[in-house]
């Protein structure tokens, strides 16, 4: 069973700053996978990076990086450089044998 | 590449009436799923088909839900009767395959449900 938890349901940031996403998640999978994914209010879910917990190599794409502490179960989501189209809902899921489970997720806001 | 297509993106629908909903894959994903997300909530699984097969249903209120993915390609969910509380987003997403990593999946836009 995997379980996943974001424990912010807000956050803001101002436009160009830095901000960090928590989650933390909860797995009996020895293989499995990570994701943070974005819903923006059109409500299309987005791929927004993704790990795979073998690799000690934190992902990175663009301005989005994680850090992820396997040892903690953490997977948290740095996004640089803020941009006004980052704002909306963000996803952590933890997933192994092809089954996906989604935190809560944490509503951004960018402010200008 | 076209994405994962999902009809109706909105229906509103009294309470006891059937509904159906219908997803299109992304072109040679052979996994599919249906998802249920309630406002405010992250997306929970509702049924998994590797082609036209059914492989994890368990989450899926059979009572009054049912699915089908004919030919192993597009697929449809259907509610009958719907009840007040299935009012949510229904989405549908699609993946290559399983194989022996978790292979990333793919999103449509949703159907957003309200019953009255």
């Amino acid at each position: 069973a995997q379980t996943v938890t974001q424990s912010q349901p807000e956050m803001s940031v101002q436009e160009a700053e830095t901000v960090t996403l928590s989650c933390t998640y909860d797995t009996s999978e020895s293989d499995y996978y990570l994701f943070w994914y974005k819903q923006p209010p059109s409500r299309q879910m987005i791929l927004v990076i993704r790990q795979e917990a073998y690799k000690q190599q934190n992902a990175t794409e663009n301005r989005f990086s994680v850090n992820f502490q396997k040892a903690a179960k953490s997977f948290s989501l740095k996004i640089s450089d803020s941009q006004l189209g980052d704002a909306a809902m963000y996803f952590c899921a933890a997933g192994g044998a092809q089954k996906l489970v989604f935190g809560q997720g944490t509503r951004l806001t960018i402010n200008p | 590449e076209a994405g994962v297509v999902q009809s109706p993106r909105y229906k509103i629908i009294e309470k006891k009436q059937p509904v159906a909903f219908w997803c299109n894959p992304i072109s040679g994903h052979n996994t599919l799923y249906w998802y249920l997300q309630n406002l405010g909530q992250g997306p929970e699984l509702l049924i998994r088909y590797e082609n036209e097969e059914a492989v994890d249903d368990s989450q899926l209120p059979k009572d009054r839900f049912s699915a089908e993915r004919l030919k192993g390609v597009d697929s449809t969910l259907k509610i009958q009767p719907a009840e007040l509380g299935d009012s949510a987003v229904y989405l549908c997403a699609s993946s290559r395959g399983a194989s022996g990593s978790m292979e990333t999946q793919y999103f449509g836009p949703g159907t957003r449900l309200l019953v009255l």
